[in-house]
């Protein structure tokens, strides 16, 4: 079964700085990979997504994120950090082998900007 | 588009009350997810469709939950009868086949007092 762990509850980083959420997946086979970020009272925006090739991927609002294999993970970048960037954000695996369009989410991180 | 579409935004309502919750999905888009999101699970899938009929409903808490799609422009989920418990934000999603990314809509946030 897949399965998602973003090991950081709660990060805080200063405006400007870089930045980097982790995410862990459980999966048999090569996964769908997405991050969302979700701001407060809203629902949940994509940022960008992993199917295949480049495993460096870009999204939106200068994030990026690269899909390692051999440590299963597809961790979320930014090399400067904007007051905005301030809300909390999803990993998510979907199953590329059973094709049924399912997502599991991670339980997410809480990203604080200080100015 | 305008998107997932879901209602109403707010929800209170009395223990014991049936709860129904409301999404209409982007046209086109053949799988229809509920999800609830709460502090202390996350973000949890409840159940979801493709092409209107039931694939996976293993996340549904329990009996008074209940899920619906008598097309492929809506959806509903009932809660009856409801509990304090259920008080979430209840989000639905939509996707255009497998291999895409899931929309999703404002949620609906529940609250049963």
């Amino acid at each position: 079964a897949q399965s998602v762990t973003q090991p950081d509850i709660h990060i805080t980083v200063s405006e400007g700085a870089s930045l980097e959420l982790r995410c862990n997946y459980s999966y048999g086979a090569t996964p769908y990979l997405f991050w969302y970020v979700q701001s407060p009272g809203q629902g949940l925006q994509l940022l960008l997504k992993y199917f295949s090739g480049d495993t460096l991927v870009q999204g939106i609002k200068g994030f990026e994120a690269e899909f390692k294999r051999s440590q299963s993970s597809f961790n979320l970048r930014k090399p400067s950090v904007h007051w905005s960037d301030a809300a909390e954000y999803f990993c998510a695996v979907g199953a590329s082998s059973s094709n049924t369009g399912k997502l599991i989410f991670g339980q997410g991180t809480t990203l604080q900007v200080k100015p | 588009d305008a998107g997932v579409i879901q209602s109403p935004r707010h929800e209170v309502t009395e223990m014991g009350q049936e709860v129904t919750l409301r999404c209409k999905p982007i046209s086109g888009h053949d799988y229809l997810f509920w999800y609830r999101q709460t502090m202390m699970r996350g973000l949890e899938l409840l159940i979801y469709f493709n092409n209107n009929v039931p694939i996976d409903d293993s996340g549904m808490p329990e009996d008074r939950f209940s899920a619906k799609m008598p097309n492929a422009s809506f959806s509903t989920l009932k809660i009856q009868p409801s509990e304090p418990r259920d008080s979430a934000v209840y989000f639905c999603a939509s996707s255009l086949g497998t291999a895409t990314e899931a929309f999703f809509g404002q949620g609906t946030r529940l609250t049963v007092v």
